[in-house]
This record gives structure tokens, C-alpha cells and sequence, in this order.
């Protein structure tokens, strides 16, 4: 059981709009929390996709976003493309697990 | 550039222990932390701890304190993890990844490590 819920899937067919919700509580992403996301291709090791709530590292698409409100964040994906089929996590902090890291389970992104 | 290599995949028996390096290279060791993350087949992420590359502070994952130490030695700037009396379902892929605030996520990840735990 993650202490960030993800909808375990979510599906777009090229160039609509999707988006992946990501809700914690009062004490991680309620409490003022960064809210990151990372994208995992197949066999691969995540990378870093949204830092910071709504920061994209450089080389990130702007067709990544993220948002937060209260106690849930959003990833939106627009223009959605075949290559961006894969694994998507958030993850933040959380005030009641002294510091600790904490993600959500994932949401798999199925481009139809 | 910056980067972390990990160690080779590693095959133990339950009740062993398992010590995964991760080398980094291309910043200064001591301004980051590194955050180490678990992934069991078909799962998925599970944050396991954070050590500061400056002072070896570290911060646990509740379910596995007492079975993970992390270390690192900043001669070489490398971080280790080290997880005992291994159990099967602690077969998994183990990442480590940069991590310097709370602001910034984990920017850069080593490449991964399999560890199976079988009999």
C-alpha cells in the first residue's frame, strides 16, 4: 500500500491529453510538499520528468506539466505520442516518516 | 557528465547479505545525498533510505530499518548499500540515485542492480 495514490492506468490515443492524478495527506503533499515525477521506460531506470511541482529538467518536453492542489498533485501530458508509453511515478516527502521519501504505486500509460 | 555505476547483479541465498556499490562521478560527492530505491519484478518503486554524501546522516525506510546500512566513502566517492538476512521477496532491482533537496527530486540514477534471492 503506497502512501501516494495513482490510478493504476490511464490511456490516450495520439496527440489527446491525459492526465495522472497523484493524492497523498496533510502530511506529505498537503504539508507543503514537492511533488516529483518520473518516467520509466521498459528495462530502464526512471528519470526525472517534474521536479519541484511544475519544473521540467532540461530536455523535458513542455508537453510535461505538473500542478498541486490541497492534498493531490497532476501530471498532464499533452500531444500525447507513442513514445510516451510507459510507467509514470510521483513521489514526495512525507512529515510523519521523518523525512522519508515516499512514491506512489505508478500508473501505466497506455498510448492507444 | 554526471553519472552512477552500480554494481553487477548478484545471486544470494535467504539469510545472506547483499552489498550494492554505486560510484559516482562527474560532481562533488560531498554536495549531494544519495537516495537508494527498490524496484521487486512487475512492482513498483519503493524508496529504501538516504545517506548525505557530506556528513553520512541517514534517514531509513521504516519496513526495512534494522536489515539496510548505508555508507559511503568519499575517498572514492562511492555509496554502498547493505541489506542482511535476505529474504525472497527481497529479490529486485536496487537503484541508487542523486538527491540533494526536497525541492529537486532525484535527478540522476545508476544504471541498477539485480539481486535474486533464491535457494
Amino acid at each position: 500500500q503506497s502512501v501516494l495514490t495513482q490510478p493504476p492506468s490511464v490511456s490516450g490515443a495520439p496527440g489527446q491529453r491525459v492526465t495522472i492524478s497523484c493524492t497523498g495527506s496533510s502530511s506529505n503533499i498537503g504539508a507543503g510538499y514537492d511533488v516529483h515525477w518520473y518516467q520509466q521506460l521498459p528495462g530502464t531506470a526512471p528519470k526525472l520528468l517534474i521536479y519541484g511541482t511544475a519544473n521540467r529538467p532540461s530536455g523535458v518536453p513542455d508537453r510535461f506539466s505538473g500542478s498541486k492542489s490541497g492534498t493531490s498533485a497532476s501530471l498532464a501530458i499533452t500531444g500525447l505520442q507513442a513514445e510516451d508509453e510507459a510507467d509514470y511515478y510521483c513521489q514526495s516527502y512525507d512529515s510523519s516518516l521523518s523525512g522519508s521519501r515516499v512514491f506512489g504505486g505508478g500508473t501505466k500509460l497506455t498510448v492507444l | 557528465q554526471v553519472q552512477l555505476l552500480q554494481s553487477g547483479a548478484e545471486v544470494k541465498k535467504p539469510g545472506a547479505s547483499v552489498k550494492v556499490s554505486c560510484k559516482a562521478s562527474g560532481y562533488t560527492f560531498t554536495s549531494y545525498g544519495i537516495t537508494w530505491v527498490r524496484q521487486a519484478p512487475g512492482q513498483g518503486l519503493e524508496w529504501m533510505g538516504w545517506i548525505s554524501g557530506y556528513n553520512g546522516n541517514t534517514i531509513y525506510a521504516q519496513n526495512l530499518q534494522g536489515r539496510v546500512t548505508l555508507t559511503t566513502d568519499t575517498s572514492t566517492s562511492t555509496a554502498y548499500m547493505d541489506l542482511r538476512n535476505l529474504r525472497s521477496d527481497d529479490t529486485a532491482v536496487y537503484y541508487c540515485a542523486r538527491d540533494l533537496l526536497s525541492s529537486r527530486g532525484f535527478d540522476y540514477w545508476g544504471q541498477g542492480t539485480l539481486v535474486t534471492v533464491s535457494s
